[in-house]
């Protein structure tokens, strides 16, 4: 049972435009959702976050959206850029001793010059 | 602050040897935690230790296991070897707060790939 979804495994977009990374969970119980960037041979890094109290989280070209209602979340990048081409896994975390991270299985975004 | 150290980087293995997985923490933090990376699962929870104890449980095998020794470092172990065990395995550390998400900061990963 996938707890957190991202069912588009790649997006391709042009370099200056807009990319919507989208993910979907079913778990009420998460408290936390991030989003993470991972290139080849790197561990994840961390990029943008949001609690489940706010709906919305800007960070520079990054802002990250949740409708809980719908139980979905979506990361979005303006403008894009070709260094942005990664994998972008979604993940969410309850709190203190529930903190571990569910991970979604990622999307490839591919930035075009 | 050094970042969180895995070692080593890259591991072949046959089926059914064993292996076993270091990682060190950013200074300060208790927590570690364990994930598997493959391509068609993504990123999938192992196991967590703070305070050298296990303090949650990923959907493993008990193949899979880990410990974690006084000053943090931690290191997972996985015996009887077979072909799917081939996978990234990233490490986590974060410090520890009871009422707030703490976040995690990942090492670059031991790339173990068994023939």
């Amino acid at each position: 049972d996938q707890q957190v979804k991202q069912n588009s495994p790649s997006l391709s977009v042009q370099e200056g435009r807009i990319s919507i990374l989208n993910c979907d969970y079913t778990n009420s119980m998460f408290d936390y959702f991030l989003w993470y960037k991972k290139y080849p041979a790197e561990g994840p890094t961390f990029l943008i976050s949001i609690s489940s109290i706010k709906d919305k989280n800007e960070d520079g070209r990054f802002t990250v959206f949740l409708n809980k209602s719908a139980k979905h979340l979506s990361l979005h990048i303006v403008p894009s850029q070709p260094g942005d081409s990664a994998v972008y896994f979604c993940a969410a975390s309850g709190t203190g001793a529930n903190s571990k991270l569910t991970f979604g299985k990622g999307i490839t975004l591919s930035v075009r010059p | 602050k050094a970042g969180v150290t895995q070692t080593p980087r890259y591991l072949i293995k046959t089926r059914g040897q064993q292996v076993t997985l270091s990682c060190s923490p950013i200074s300060g933090h208790r927590s570690v935690s364990w994930y598997q990376q493959t391509p068609g699962q993504g990123l999938q929870f192992l196991f967590e230790y703070f305070s050298e104890t296990q303090r949650n449980k990923g959907n493993f095998p008990g193949r899979f296991s880990g410990r974690q020794f006084s000053n943090s470092r931690s290191e997972m172990n996985v015996s009887t070897l077979e072909l799917g065990d081939s996978a990234l395995y990233l490490c986590a550390s974060s410090l520890v707060s009871p009422s707030s998400y703490n976040e995690q900061f990942f090492g670059p990963g031991t790339r173990l790939t068994v023939l």
